[in-house]
């Protein structure tokens, strides 16, 4: 079974360093997704991607949050200046082309810790 | 309230009972679906109703849709052990990110 694997599991940063958080969907999804989740909240929507640009941000995707596919295999999550509020479990996801009516497939996750 | 509720926070069972989880929203939604999550560990899709569904099947589990009262639940009949996980909605709208609800930490007691 075809999986989304997500790199590192867990990363530690001291607060001001930059990060990034990588992803391998499965290799016939087209749209590509980052979420994250802060301990013991809900999981929120970042960024939607597909056909090399972002298709869908929600506000906090600010300035300091990047997202590329350098090399149509990988998908990455770049935070320039992480701050402390940072922390959490960011989630890659990816579903095939279609109407949108796919599930999304989510990898296990990195758990991002700002120190 | 917010987009994708569910209800109850937190449910406690035995194992062979069945659990009822509700999802309950406030926007148009294409679908809804249902995710698992052990804990520390990411979130796995256990199914997908359209808007234009009422009902759908997966093995142990059964799912409602109800767009006038924009609501759903999730039953997980004859439980078992393996199955203490928290549950979660989520509606995909027209623009394909989901929004996720609060979710529901089911705990089946052998």
């Amino acid at each position: 079974e075809p999986e989304v694997t997500q790199t590192p599991s867990h990363q530690v940063t001291q607060m001001g360093q930059e990060v990034i958080l990588r992803c391998v969907p499965i290799s016939n999804h087209l749209y590509f997704y980052w979420y994250r989740q802060i301990l013991g909240q809900k999981v929120e929507f970042l960024v939607s991607f597909y056909n090399n640009e972002i298709s869908e941000k929600s506000e906090i995707f600010d300035d300091q949050f990047s997202v590329e596919r350098p090399d149509g295999s990988n998908f990455t999550l770049k935070i320039r200046s992480t701050k402390l509020e940072d922390s959490a479990m960011y989630f890659c996801a990816g579903r095939r082309q279609g109407d949108g009516n796919q599930p999304q497939h989510f990898g296990d996750g990195t758990r991002l810790s700002i120190l | 309230s917010q987009q994708g509720e569910e209800d109850p926070q937190a449910l406690s069972i035995q194992e062979g009972e069945n659990a009822t989880m509700n999802c309950s929203y406030k926007t148009s939604i294409n679908n809804l679906q249902w995710y698992r999550q052990n804990s520390g560990r990411g979130l796995v899709h256990l199914i997908l109703i359209r808007s234009n569904e009422r009902e759908k099947h997966s093995g142990r589990l059964r799912v409602t849709l109800d767009t006038s009262k924009k609501s759903s639940s999730l039953l997980i009949t004859a439980s078992r052990a393996a199955d203490t996980a928290s549950y979660f909605c989520a509606t995909g709208t027209s623009g394909s990110r989901l929004t996720f609800g609060e979710g529901t930490q089911l705990t089946v007691n052998p």
